[in-house]
């Protein structure tokens, strides 16, 4: 099983800022690598899927990158609605899917 | 509008069962792998089991193995998940997925559908 492993935890940030956030798998998963973001009682959206591909309708503010083991996602100029918990899952050995355990983006 | 829409949660005592569904509109069903996906309360997201979309591939979590089981209906562009012998760690909103057209993500998500074990 491919463990994913966000950091940080918790990231705090002024609306406008830029944020990083970092999601570093166990073994390479190529760019089968998505993110996700989650507001609480919403549905989880799809951000990026292959490592850098903005899902339909994602704003261009987010942006990810990375190959192999190591990958970010980038939020430039944070909206009061980018605040959330972040979610990285590969999709590249599977069974099973695996998620990282999150990272919330706080004001 | 492309969704899917969870339905079937609630609180059971441990031991027991029921039964979640997901009703898809707007695509076409009988295309896509579709997954259920959990979240406990004051937890991450967990991946519990998978369908291929002509049910002929289907996977399962090691955690919910033997006990749940997944099924479609693409006449009915219906996915369920059978859940037996319940657990108190089994408590969670319960999401089903879809996977993207040639993006192996899981693009589609319903609101979920929460289930309570507890006696």
């Amino acid at each position: 099983e491919i463990v994913m492993t966000q950091s940080p935890a918790t990231v705090s940030v002024s609306p406008g800022e830029r944020a990083t956030l970092s999601c570093r798998a166990s073994q390479s998963v190529s760019t089968n690598l998505a993110w996700y973001q989650h507001k609480p009682g919403q549905a989880p959206r799809l951000l990026i899927y292959g490592a850098s591909t903005r899902a339909t309708g994602i704003p261009a503010r987010f942006s990810g990158s990375g190959s192999g083991t190591e990958f970010t996602l980038t939020i430039s100029s944070l909206q009061s609605e980018d605040f959330a918990v972040y979610y990285c899952q590969q999709h590249h050995n599977w069974p099973p899917y695996t998620f990282g355990q999150g990272t919330k983006l706080e004001i | 509008e492309v969704q899917l829409v969870e339905s079937g949660g609630g609180p059971v005592k441990p031991g027991g069962s029921l039964r979640l569904s997901c009703a898809a509109s707007g695509f076409t069903f009988s295309n896509h792998n579709i997954n259920w996906v959990r979240q406990a309360p004051g937890k991450g997201l967990e991946w519990v089991s998978s369908i291929s979309s002509s049910s002929t591939y289907i996977f399962y979590a090691d955690s919910v193995k033997g006990r749940f089981t997944i099924s479609r209906d693409n006449a009915k562009n219906s996915l369920h998940l059978q859940m037996n012998s319940l657990r108190a760690e089994d408590t969670a909103v319960y999401y089903c997925a879809r996977v993207g057209d040639g993006s192996g993500a899981f693009d589609i998500w319903g609101q979920g559908t929460m289930v309570t074990v507890s006696s």
